[in-house]
């Protein structure tokens, strides 16, 4: 089975642009969510979708949101970038909804805001 | 504020030791607990997961869950180089709920 794509693999972007991110899911998979990792911050939690709904949004501003297509393929969008954007976007998956159940991570996306 | 806290490290062990690495979380109520490995510049990869209280043996891998006392940890025996990586702990809090993930620990197995 192919596992967790991710694309594009790095951006550089400037402060005020706005960035897509995509994520496509394992196949079978229904569960997308996302997250935020930066040195000083570790692994944050963004937003989960499973069958094109949001389950559950972490303690990020309204900049960032998502989507979720039929397919399960999904994206993040992170409109008005900030310096403090600059991270490793991740996209992990699974099978069903809520934590519980073990996610796969995507290689990433490395985003760099200037 | 639900945290999952671990020691940063880095964590030095000689080739062929046990490595232990340590996990707690602020909530009692939590259900589920993984382990993931991530590699300077990689993304995370599972390596364990587990939901009982008690030990669970996969490999040279062995998690330990301890709802009591609120912590999980993770001993790797027989370390080898290969095994120099971030460990990440992540709880799972409720059913339906997001992972919650710690800073992770820095392991460094000399050869």
């Amino acid at each position: 089975k192919a596992g967790v794509t991710q694309t594009p693999r790095y951006l550089i972007k400037t402060r005020g642009q706005q960035v897509t991110l995509s994520c496509s899911p394992i196949s079978g998979h229904r569960s997308v969510s996302w997250y935020q990792q930066t040195p000083g911050q570790g692994l944050q939690f963004l937003f989960e979708y499973f069958s094109e709904t949001q389950r559950n949004k972490g303690n990020f501003p309204g900049r960032f949101s998502g989507r979720q297509f039929s397919n399960s393929r999904s994206e993040m969008n992170v409109s008005t970038l900030e310096l403090g954007d600059s991270a490793l976007y991740l996209c992990a998956s699974s099978s069903r909804a809520g934590g519980g159940e073990t996610q796969y991570f995507g290689p990433g996306t490395r985003l760099l805001v200037l | 504020q639900k945290e999952v806290e671990q020691n940063s490290g880095p964590l030095s062990v000689p080739e062929g030791a046990i490595a232990s690495l340590n996990c707690t979380y602020s909530d009692r109520g939590s259900q589920s607990f993984f382990w993931y490995r991530q590699y300077s510049g990689k993304s995370p990869e599972l390596i364990m997961f587990i939901y009982s209280n008690g030990d669970k043996e996969d490999g040279r891998f062995t998690a330990q869950l301890n709802k009591a006392s609120q912590y999980v940890s993770l001993l790797i025996r027989d370390s080898q180089p290969s095994d120099s990586a971030t460990y990440l702990c992540a709880v799972n809090v409720q059913a339906g709920t997001a992972l919650i993930f710690g800073k992770g620990t820095t392991l460094s197995v000399s050869s």
